[in-house]
């Protein structure tokens, strides 16, 4: 079964940091782009960051750059997302979602269940 | 550089058919036929409904189709069921490497 599994949340101050990972089986992970998309409590869906299969591209959305960082690991069929210097505007379901173009859908996929982030103190 | 425009909620009844709209400009619909739609029940993750702007994913019912003119996509629902109640959420490429896909602000279907 093609499956991605988020982890790693949970609740941090306004300046802390978290890393989500993002757990892939039942496809070959390392030919597939990946993204992180996000959702605030009661509000849609936001992109977040994308890689490339090889790790070697990699973009973020205005409002994390230079505070989040995307990396992957193809041998461990892995994706994560470092969360620096957090607010409470990132508090979010985070989402990590399969970008199906080496399949033929250029679109998000697969999508992991979530995992919730919330900044508080 | 901002979200899609898409109607806050739509309603029909079973069995009928409706239509939600979702606006971009001529950097993200108007210039790319990656357009696609997922539909999210209450405390689910999305799943993906349409792809490239009108193709469906295996296993998705072809009572649900899209299409696009210009700088506006539409996703289109023909007979109406129940299940059919959740939220939907429009997205597009948009190319840029801190704006590279841009969602919809989503629209609540409601099946009276």
């Amino acid at each position: 079964e093609v499956q991605l599994v988020e982890s790693g949340g949970g609740l941090v101050q306004p300046g802390g940091s978290l890393r989500l990972s993002c757990a892939a089986s039942g496809f070959t992970f390392s030919s597939y782009e990946m993204n992180w998309v996000r959702q605030a409590p009661g509000k849609g869906l936001e992109w977040v960051s994308y890689i490339s299969s090889s790790g070697s591209t990699i973009y973020y959305a205005d409002s994390v750059k230079g505070r989040f960082t995307i990396s992957r690991d193809n041998a461990k069929n892995s994706l994560y997302l470092q969360m620096n210097s957090l607010r409470a505007e990132d508090t979010a379901v985070y989402y990590c979602a399969r970008d199906g173009a080496a399949a033929g859908d250029d679109a998000f996929d697969i999508w992991g269940q979530g995992t919730m982030v919330t900044v508080s103190s | 550089q901002s979200a899609l425009t898409q109607p806050a909620s739509v309603s029909g009844s079973p069995g009928q058919s409706i239509t939600i709209s979702c606006t971009g400009t001529s950097s993200d619909v108007g210039s790319y036929n990656l357009v696609s739609w997922y539909q999210q029940h209450p405390g689910k993750a999305p799943k993906l409904m349409i792809y490239e702007v009108s193709k469906r994913p295996s296993g998705v019912s072809n009572r649900f189709s899209g299409s696009k003119s210009g700088n506006t996509a539409s996703l289109t629902i023909s007979g109406l069921q129940a299940e059919d109640e959740a939220d939907y959420y429009c997205c597009s490429y948009a190319g840029s490497s801190t704006f590279l896909w841009v969602f919809g602000g989503g629209t609540k279907l409601t099946v009276l």
